[in-house]
């Protein structure tokens, strides 16, 4: 089935570490989304991919970093700069064409500091 | 800048009671309004979405309507059952620089008492 697959689904980090979060989609969308969202919170954008090689900041994009390598694949690293990482991450995809603004989730990864 | 405003933030509604959720949104060149349901500790899952040209579209127990004067829409639940309890997120979103832009609302809890 096509989807979006995010790795781990519970991850533990202690502080000073770098972790990074795997993304991989075989929907063939161009473009990829993460998102951090904090306990009864919505939605912010950290980072997107339009296309291969090519990614911007979004709203919160400190302590993080991102590559796009392939085009199934989208992994986030949440660095020893980011102060408060404890949430639940959620990476994204769009297609293309007239659709090309619906956006598909994965099932998303927590990530807690301990 | 632009943003979505989303209300209630919380809504308790008896089972077999319709649930209205509302959304304001500030950019006018939006065009496209997925609504999302996310149940604990998954991603969300989109549910229903609406495009500028229409005002109103029903599947099943969940409509949506769009007034773009006013630059409101909303999601009206039906005959509510226990299972539709969850988080519901609206969102804007439209083309932007390389591709497109969509903000989400701060979400709105739904309760289904049985």
């Amino acid at each position: 089935d096509g989807g979006i697959t995010q790795s781990p689904k519970y991850l533990f980090r202690k502080e000073g570490q770098n972790v990074t979060l795997s993304c991989e989609q075989n929907l063939n969308h161009d473009a990829m989304y993460w998102y951090r969202q904090d306990p009864g919170q919505g939605l912010r954008l950290i980072y997107y991919s339009q296309i291969v090689n090519d990614f911007q900041k979004g709203d919160i994009a400190e302590g993080y970093s991102v590559s796009r390598e392939k085009k199934e694949s989208f992994p986030l690293t949440v660095t020893s700069a980011q102060k408060n990482p404890t949430a639940f991450y959620l990476c994204a995809s769009t297609g293309q064409g007239s659709s090309g603004n619906t956006i598909y989730f994965g099932e998303g990864s927590w990530l807690t500091v301990v | 800048g632009e943003n979505v405003e989303q209300h209630p933030s919380t809504l308790s509604v008896q089972e077999g009671d319709s649930a209205v959720i509302k959304c304001t949104y500030s950019d006018s060149a939006s065009n496209y309004f997925p609504w999302y349901k996310q149940e604990l500790g998954k991603g969300p899952q989109l549910i229903i979405d609406i495009r500028s040209n229409v005002g109103e579209k029903k599947d099943q127990r969940i409509a949506v309507t769009l007034n773009k004067t006013a630059k409101h829409f909303s999601l009206h639940i039906t005959e509510t059952q226990p299972e539709d309890s969850a988080v519901y997120f609206c969102a804007a979103s439209r083309r932007g620089d390389g591709g497109f832009k969509t903000i989400f609302g701060a979400g709105t809890r739904l309760f289904v008492k049985a």
